[in-house]
């Protein structure tokens, strides 16, 4: 168990539709990003969140947004569902201290299907 | 961009044989990461290497981390069963920028 914990663990929503992941990150950890990953496509960094505020952003599409409120937990928004959105999506978390142990904690994964 | 490259996409060994995946990135880093994700799971931590020529060991398996900070590689001996997996590298540029993931190395072991 990494200690970071991801809702839902399956969604299956229609073309069109929003929906909404949550992430708790590893207790004390700060930082969180967000992640894509597509059939052979590896790991595609979509987002980072630092202490609630936007730290870095990556190949996140403008239908696609994140936040991270006071509590840490985070939240990533997809809207205008496509098929090719359908995949898995991770959560992680580090501390994010910028020295010594950095190492990301990835939750078990979101997998989204759009039909 | 920051961009990390993976090769080779797919490995097939037997078991017994040894593994070798290699990382290259187009920008220096200050670290790489290697992790690890069974099929079916989440990428799971492995290692970190920070100095430049670094190499690390866990048992069967060895890190190296090149002179110039660009390029790293795992290299496994005699492969089990249990290594089966994809093996990602993931690089930063500096302390504070997000984890740069390559697209992976999935290896397949044959008993």
């Amino acid at each position: 168990d990494s200690g970071v914990t991801q809702t839902p663990k399956h969604l299956i929503t229609a073309t069109g539709q929003r929906v909404t992941l949550r992430c708790s990150p590893r207790s004390g950890d700060l930082s969180v990003y967000w992640y894509q990953q597509s059939l052979d496509q590896g790991l595609q960094f979509l987002i980072q969140y630092y202490n609630g505020e936007e730290r870095a952003k990556g190949n996140i599409l403008e239908r696609f947004s994140a936040q991270q409120f006071p509590d840490l937990h985070s939240e990533l928004n997809l809207s205008s569902l496509e098929l090719g959105d359908s995949a898995l999506y991770f959560c992680a978390s580090s501390a994010q201290s910028g020295v010594g142990n950095t190492e990301a904690f990835f939750g078990q994964g979101t997998r989204l299907t759009v039909v | 961009g920051q961009q990390v490259m993976q090769i080779p996409q797919y490995q097939h060994v037997q078991e017994g044989e040894d593994f070798t995946t290699y990382c290259n990135s187009s920008t220096t880093l200050s670290n790489i990461q290697w992790y690890k994700q069974r099929p079916g799971g989440h990428p799971v931590f492995l290692i970190q290497l920070v100095k430049s020529g670094e190499v690390k060991k866990q048992k069967r398996l060895t890190f190296q981390f090149g002179e110039a900070k660009k390029n790293s590689s795992l290299h496994i001996t005699a492969t089990q069963t249990t290594d089966v997996g994809t093996y990602f590298c993931a690089g930063r540029n500096s302390g504070n920028t997000p984890l740069v993931f390559g697209k992976g190395t999935r290896l397949s072991v044959i008993a």
